[in-house]
């Protein structure tokens, strides 16, 4: 499974945009980028998942250069309860065989 | 819809005692994965199970721990006997794959773990 890479924390204020980018430099072509958060005391939770380009929900926007080595996590207007540890995750889908492996992830802290 | 619950959330044992966790996956979930993070570490995978079959072992650190999932509903994990490195926090997902979604894992709040 490819490896990643990602800053070991971050600090932003609430209301900011928040960028947090993962690269992948083996990623596989039928890999996928997955973002999981995790609160203090709580098991990780899905955020956003996909492939190439862009794909946004009602939570984040990933961002997905052509190349597939890196991708963006983009949080709009943070506020204190997105303070979590982001967890940036490379592997194939929808094979129903998938062990998630976890990397450091990055230690968001929005201060008011 | 309840979540994937875990029991208990936190025990406290000496070493060489035995402890076992459990995990209640979400309703008509398939697949349960066990993970853990251990002091200072990223969290590992540890086995999964589709239905009451084990797909993959191969995160198992020792023939110390044990996992069942009798009934393919809910699994247990046990530690015997527990060593102080067996410390940590053990997490429960589960997941349905039909195809057509994205696979995505629910994790449970975890059980914290301390050997001492």
């Amino acid at each position: 499974l490819a490896k990643t890479t990602q800053p070991i924390s971050m600090d932003s204020y609430e209301g900011q945009e928040v960028n947090i980018t993962c690269s992948h430099n083996n990623i596989a072509t039928n890999d996928y980028i997955t973002w999981y958060q995790q609160f203090p005391s709580q098991g990780p939770r899905f955020i956003i998942q996909g492939y190439k380009t862009k794909v946004t929900n009602e939570v984040a926007s990933l961002f997905i250069p052509a190349d597939r080595k890196s991708s963006t996590l983009s949080l709009p207007r943070v506020s204190l309860s997105d303070t979590a540890v982001y967890y940036c995750l490379v592997g194939p889908q929808n094979t129903g065989f998938q062990k998630l492996v976890f990397g450091t992830g990055t230690r968001l802290l929005v201060s008011p | 819809e309840a979540g994937v619950t875990q029991f208990p959330s936190h025990s406290v044992i000496e070493k060489g005692q035995t402890v076992t966790l459990r995990c209640d996956p979400i309703s008509g979930h398939d697949n349960l994965y066990w993970y853990r993070r251990v002091m200072g570490k990223e969290i590992k995978f540890l086995l999964h199970f589709v239905k009451e079959s084990k797909q993959d072992e191969s995160g198992m650190p020792n023939n110390r721990f044990l996992a069942e999932r009798t009934g393919g509903t809910y699994s247990t994990l046990k530690v015997q006997p527990a060593e102080l490195e067996d410390s940590g926090v053990y997490f429960c997902a589960s997941s349905q794959v039909d195809g057509t979604t994205t696979d995505e894992q629910f994790f449970g709040p975890g059980t914290r773990l301390t050997v001492l």
